[in-house]
């Protein structure tokens, strides 16, 4: 059984375009994370969300959005793609926000913008 | 805000032991992370530090210095497998709560 699971595992499609990828946690975590990962493996975090709280790293461009139905699930909206937004993107989760846990990855999202 | 440096690149023969060192600047800290990422797979979690001192898991130690702002990852015995990306990360209050802040990563290469 997938802990942490994305949909989909790749992803082209054309500049100006909006798309979102998914993301379900299984493990009954309480915290979910976004992480964008660059052509050079720099692992980046852009969002965490914690009990319906939102915290944004404001180097983030406001195009993304994540969007939270339920406390397993943590989707990426991306509106008017561009070509600098190719890259992996990895959701994550973990227990809590403040408590010294690890946190678990899903397996990406190989983002190609063309 | 926080700053992490580890080396780019090392590379290492099989059986050997490679120490990979992480330097860190961060206020609020509140824990030290290696994960593993092989190429084209997520990053799994290695290992946790939050006191000072080493801590073994088998052929992977980790050690910590809070006062100094070091921490190292110990990989003894290395195998073909362990050529992977170590990836330091520390947890601490930033941008974004307290999610884990990485650093680059060291990209190891393990030769017969």
């Amino acid at each position: 059984d997938t802990a942490v699971s994305q949909t989909p595992k790749y992803l082209v499609t054309q500049m100006g375009n909006d798309k979102s990828i998914k993301c379900e946690q299984n493990l009954g975590h309480d915290t979910m994370y976004w992480y964008k990962q660059d052509s050079k493996k720099f692992l980046k975090i852009m969002f965490s969300y914690n009990n319906k709280e939102l915290i944004i790293n404001e180097t983030v461009p406001n195009r993304f959005s994540p969007k939270s139905p339920d406390k397993a699930h943590l989707n990426l909206h991306i509106n008017s793609l561009e070509l600098g937004d190719s890259a992996v993107y990895f959701c994550a989760s973990s227990p809590r926000q403040n408590m010294n846990t690890e946190a678990f990855f899903g397996q990406g999202t190989r983002l190609t913008v063309v | 805000g926080q700053n992490i440096d580890q080396p780019t690149e090392m590379t290492a023969t099989e059986g050997a032991i490679v120490q990979i060192n992480c330097t860190y600047q961060t206020s609020g800290f509140n824990g030290l992370f290696w994960y593993q990422q092989h190429a084209g797979e997520a990053p799994t979690f290695l290992s946790y530090n939050v006191l000072d001192g080493l801590e073994e898991k088998g052929r992977f130690s980790s050690f910590l210095s809070r006062s100094k702002g070091y921490s190292y990852l110990l990989l003894k015995e290395l195998q073909m497998k362990d050529s992977a990306s170590y990836l330091c990360a520390v947890r601490a209050f930033n941008q974004a709560g307290t999610a884990l802040i990485f650093g680059k990563g060291t990209t190891l290469s393990v030769s017969s």
